[in-house]
């Protein structure tokens, strides 16, 4: 069975603090490893997609690089803006079922 | 671009009742998947719609069922509702089966009293 393991389940930084995500997965035939944000009362939104270990992505303040067991989500000089929940999802080769780890819900303070 | 719509926005029933949610997709996007929101449970998939049929199905009871129209747009329905039943329902659709890039609507939250 496919897991998808998100720590720390919460995180709070203040402005400026660099800090990682971690996402541990254990998915048959990954197909992709996915980061998502979700702001309160709205659906996740796409952030990434990391493909093969070794794979970095960036976009603005946030980097995601992947391995074979795990993936991270870099955050360098975090703004209160940031603050969201974070989830990381496996996609398996069996069909269209991403299956998302817990979340790590972000707070940055100014 | 319209992004994913789903309606209504939060609904109020009581256990044994039953709930239908709608969802159109993005203009364009033939796959349409629902996944379930708590707070417990995290994420987890229902089902998945291409082309009028469900192509995946997640762990759930028959309870929960959905269709897919000609347009692309989705309901899904919770027969005999239950408390456990509370949660937001997200919809996502993408371009084409199996494909990874998922689009969010806000989801309907549903609360079973």
């Amino acid at each position: 069975e496919d897991q998808v393991t998100q720590s720390p389940e919460a995180l709070r930084l203040q402005e400026g603090e660099s800090s990682s995500l971690n996402c541990s997965y254990t998915v048959s035939g990954l197909r992709g490893l996915f980061w998502y944000r979700q702001d309160p009362g709205k659906g996740p939104e796409f952030l990434f997609t990391l493909y093969s270990a070794g794979e970095e992505k960036e976009k603005e303040r946030l980097k995601a690089t992947l391995t074979k067991k795990e993936s991270f989500l870099h955050i360098t000089a975090p703004k209160p803006e940031d603050s969201a929940t974070y989830l990381c999802a496996g996609h398996n080769n069996a069909g269209n079922m991403l299956t998302f780890g817990g979340g790590t819900r972000l707070m940055v303070k100014p | 671009k319209a992004g994913v719509t789903q309606t209504p926005r939060y609904l109020i029933k009581t256990r044994g009742q039953q709930v239908t949610l709608s969802c159109s997709p993005i203009s364009g996007h033939r796959s349409v998947s629902w996944y379930q929101q708590t707070p417990g449970q995290g994420l987890q998939f229902l089902f998945e719609y291409f082309s009028e049929t469900q192509r995946n199905k997640g762990n759930f009871p028959g309870r929960f069922s959905g269709r897919q129209f000609s347009n692309s747009r989705s309901e899904m329905n919770v027969s005999t509702l239950e408390l456990g039943d509370s949660a937001l329902y997200l919809c996502a659709s993408s371009l084409q089966l199996s494909n990874e890039k998922l689009f969010f609507g806000s989801g309907t939250q549903l609360s079973v009293l």
